[in-house]
C-alpha cells in the first residue's frame, strides 16, 4: 500500500483482556516503530525493529507489552491483561533506515473500560 | 518519558497571518523534524532538517534547526483554514523520536 496501515481502527477492552494490535509498514521500510500517545500528549518511544529483530525495546511500560515482527514486514503490539492506564493511541510507524524520517500510520485507539 | 518543551501551547490566529512555534530541548538532537497531527489521525512528516543551522521550506512552511542543535523554529507564512491541527516538533535520538508537547493551531476566517 502506499502508507502506514494499522488495524483496528479503534479497539474497546474490558479490563484484564487481551488485545493484539496490527501494523502494516510501508513497502520496503526495514525499519518500524511503536509509539504510544496519550490523550493531549506527544507520541512516546515503545520499541523499534530493524527487520525481524527488536533492537530497542527500552519504552515498553511494562511485561504485559509484548511486540513482535517475525517475518520483518508487518508487526503486532500484545498487551495482556489490559489495565485503564493502557487507554491511548497506539501508532505505528515505519522507515527505510532508522536514521532516516518516520512515517506513520493512523493509530488505533485503545480504551479499557 | 521525556518530552520537549514546545511553546506556544496554543495559538489562535486569522487567517493570513504568518505563525511562529518552537521546540527547546536540554540534549542534542542530529535531526529534527516537525510533525502535523489532525484529529483521529497519526502524525504526518512536514519538515525534517539534517544539519545544525539549516534552513528548510516546504510551500508556506519554513523550519530551521538552531545552530546548537538543542533547539527547531516552525513558521507558516500566510495560514489558511486547513492549517488547523496539532504541531509536533520531534528530534531524533539513535532509533526513537522524542516528541515536543505541540503546539495547537486555530485558524479564524
Amino acid at each position: 500500500g502506499a502508507g502506514v496501515s494499522q488495524s483496528p481502527r479503534y479497539k474497546v477492552a474490558k479490563r484484564g483482556q487481551d488485545v493484539a494490535l496490527r501494523c502494516d509498514p510501508i513497502s520496503g521500510h526495514v525499519s518500524l516503530f511503536w509509539y504510544q500517545q496519550a490523550l493531549g500528549q506527544g507520541p512516546e518511544f515503545l520499541t523499534y525493529f530493524q527487520n525481524e529483530a527488536q533492537l530497542d525495546k527500552s519504552g515498553l511500560p511494562s511485561d504485559r507489552f509484548f511486540a513482535e515482527r517475525p517475518e520483518g514486514s508487518v508487526s503486532t503490539l500484545k498487551i495482556q491483561r489490559t489495565q485503564q492506564e493502557d487507554s491511548a493511541v497506539y501508532l505505528c510507524a515505519s522507515s527505510v533506515s532508522p536514521i532516516y524520517e518516520q512515517y506513520f500510520g493512523p493509530g488505533t485507539r485503545l480504551t479499557v473500560t | 518519558g521525556q518530552q520537549l518543551n514546545q511553546s506556544p501551547q496554543s495559538m489562535f490566529i486569522q487567517e493570513g497571518e504568518d505563525v511562529s512555534m518552537n521546540c527547546t530541548s536540554s540534549s542534542i538532537f542530529n535531526t529534527w523534524l516537525w510533525y502535523k497531527q489532525d484529529p483521529g489521525e497519526g502524525p504526518v512528516l512536514l519538515i525534517a532538517l539534517y544539519k545544525a543551522g539549516e534552513l528548510t521550506s516546504n510551500g508556506r512552511l519554513t523550519a530551521q534547526f538552531g545552530i546548537t542543535r538543542k533547539d527547531s523554529f516552525l513558521n507558516i507564512s500566510a495560514s489558511i483554514p486547513s492549517d488547523v491541527g496539532i504541531y509536533f516538533c520531534a528530534g531524533q535520538d539513535t532509533d526513537k523520536l522524542i516528541f515536543g508537547t505541540g503546539t495547537r493551531l486555530q485558524v479564524f476566517p
